[in-house]
């Protein structure tokens, strides 16, 4: 298997532009995972699904943020308008199981960077 | 409510010579712990992760870790580094159940002097 597959690699936009965020989780896999990565804050866990259902987008930082899954070999994250302050690596991750004890497979992230 | 705390951002070791990465977890229950590898430019890989089964856990690339619920520690050691070892290592906890999520250390960065 290729992996959790992430596009772009890199992103530079400017403010106030759309951006997307494109994922490919591990064939058969039934939870996917978006996280976001920052100096600041680390690593954080915006939104996750199970079965192509977002299950808890508590960790979406607001409105110009959303995700999807249309089908279970694809997911968008979507941010618009866009801000500097978006400016982090993006992952995505997924893992066969929501086990709490289960793996999860990170992609190699989209690095954004909001001028 | 669970934490976890690496208490070192930067460790710097020759080639040759052991490493230690320390973590220390904060849990209301016995969690499932992890330790994961980020090289640079490169996404999360799990080393090893703890389960509740054996306290001594094997990983990759020679990579061990303790579970010492005395301590609330799960420091990950190595007995010999060598130059592929310089990335980022994750410290990560997990509750048994309930709704609470991963929760990341802030990292440690593992330097590598020739």
């Amino acid at each position: 298997d290729a992996g959790v597959i992430q596009s772009p690699r890199h992103e530079v936009t400017e403010m106030g532009q759309e951006v997307t965020l494109r994922c490919k989780p591990i064939s058969g896999h039934d939870y996917l995972f978006w996280y976001r990565q920052t100096m600041m804050r680390g690593l954080e866990l915006l939104i996750y699904f199970n079965n192509n259902v977002p299950i808890d987008d508590s960790g979406m930082p607001e409105d110009r943020f959303s995700a999807k899954m249309p089908n279970a070999s694809f997911s968008t994250l979507k941010i618009q308008p866009s801000e500097p302050r978006d400016s982090a690596v993006y992952f995505c991750a997924s893992s066969s199981t929501g086990d709490r004890q289960e793996t999860q497979y990170f992609g190699p992230g989209t690095r954004l960077l909001v001028l | 409510a669970q934490s976890v705390t690496q208490l070192d951002s930067h460790v710097s070791v020759s080639e040759g010579t052991p490493v230690l990465l320390r973590c220390n977890y904060s849990s209301s229950y016995s969690p499932s712990l992890f330790w994961y590898v980020q090289h640079p430019n490169k996404g999360l890989q799990l080393l090893l992760k703890y389960t509740s089964a054996a306290t001594l856990v094997k990983g990759i690339n020679g990579f061990e870790a303790e579970f010492k619920k005395s301590e609330t520690s799960f420091h990950l050691t190595k007995p010999s580094a060598h130059m592929s070892d310089a990335a980022e290592y994750f410290c990560v906890v997990s509750p048994p159940f309930g709704n609470e999520k991963l929760t990341f250390g802030t990292g440690t960065r593992l330097t590598i002097i020739p």
